[in-house]
C-alpha cells in the first residue's frame, strides 16, 4: 500500500520569506500524481499544486513550486514571498494513475505559521 | 457553480443514534468519495463512487458504516449506531473524472460530527 510522510507536524516562518514543506511517499508504481493541499482554519480543503511522475519538469504556481525527485521519493513545497493568508496545514497527497483507482493517499499534515 | 454542498456543516448526538450525512457533488461530476478526518489517524478515504457505483470501499471502518449514491446529485454517510471514536471531520469530494485522469477533487466544507 502507498504511504506518504510528511516529517515536519509544525513550520513557521517570517511574512515575505520562503519556506519549504517536505513530504515522502513510498510506491511501487511508475506512474503516479502527487497533490499538495492546503486547509485553512475555515477547513475547506483547496489543490495548490499538482504533479505528475512523468514530468520532469517541476511544477509552479505562482509563489509555490516543487522539488520532484522521483528516484529519492520525495516532493516538497516551497513558498516564496509568505504572505500572512498562508498560514494553514498543508496536506501532501498521493494518487496512482494505474488501475484506474482514484484514491489519494495524505500524509499527516504540517501546520504553517506566518509571523509578521 | 455553488461547489459542493454538504449538510448539515455541525451534527451532535449521542451514542447509539443513527447520523445521516449527505452530500450534493459539482454538478456534471461523476465521481464523489467520502473522506474522514481526525487528528489521530488523519485524512482517510472511506468510499468512492463512479457513475453511482461504489468502486472502492475497502475505507469504511466496520458494518457500523453505510454510504449510497441513489443518483447522480445526491449521496449520503450513514452511521448506525453512532459511537464517541466516530467524532470527526466528515468531507465529501467530487471529480469530473474526465478521460486524462488528473482532474482535482473539489471538496465540500465538511460536516464536524460529535457523538456524546
Amino acid at each position: 500500500a502507498q504511504t506518504v510522510t510528511q516529517s515536519q507536524p509544525e513550520m513557521s516562518v517570517q511574512e515575505a520569506e520562503t519556506v519549504t514543506l517536505s513530504c515522502t511517499y513510498d510506491t511501487s508504481e511508475s506512474d503516479y500524481y502527487l497533490f499538495w493541499y492546503k486547509q485553512p482554519p475555515s477547513r475547506q480543503m483547496i489543490l495548490v499544486i499538482r504533479q505528475e511522475a512523468y514530468k520532469q519538469q517541476n511544477a509552479t504556481e505562482n509563489r509555490f513550486s516543487v522539488n520532484f525527485q522521483k528516484a529519492a521519493k520525495s516532493f516538497s513545497l516551497k513558498i516564496s514571498d509568505s504572505q500572512l493568508g498562508d498560514a494553514a496545514m498543508y496536506f501532501c497527497a498521493y494518487r496512482g494513475a494505474q488501475g484506474g483507482s482514484e484514491k489519494l493517499v495524505f500524509g499527516k499534515g504540517t501546520k504553517l505559521t506566518v509571523n509578521p | 457553480d455553488a461547489g459542493v454542498i454538504q449538510s448539515p456543516r455541525h451534527e451532535v448526538t449521542e451514542m447509539g443514534q443513527e447520523v445521516t450525512l449527505r452530500c450534493k457533488p459539482i454538478s456534471g461530476h461523476n465521481s464523489l468519495f467520502w473522506y474522514r478526518q481526525t487528528m489521530m489517524r488523519g485524512l482517510e478515504l472511506l468510499i468512492y463512487f463512479n457513475n453511482n457505483v461504489p468502486i472502492d470501499d475497502s475505507g469504511m471502518p466496520e458494518d457500523r458504516f453505510s454510504a449510497k449514491m441513489p443518483n447522480a446529485s445526491f449521496s449520503t454517510l450513514k452511521i448506525q449506531p453512532s459511537e464517541p471514536r466516530d467524532s470527526a471531520v466528515y468531507f465529501c469530494a467530487s471529480s469530473p473524472r474526465t478521460s486524462g485522469s488528473r482532474d482535482e477533487q473539489f471538496f465540500g466544507p465538511g460536516t464536524r460530527l460529535t457523538v456524546l
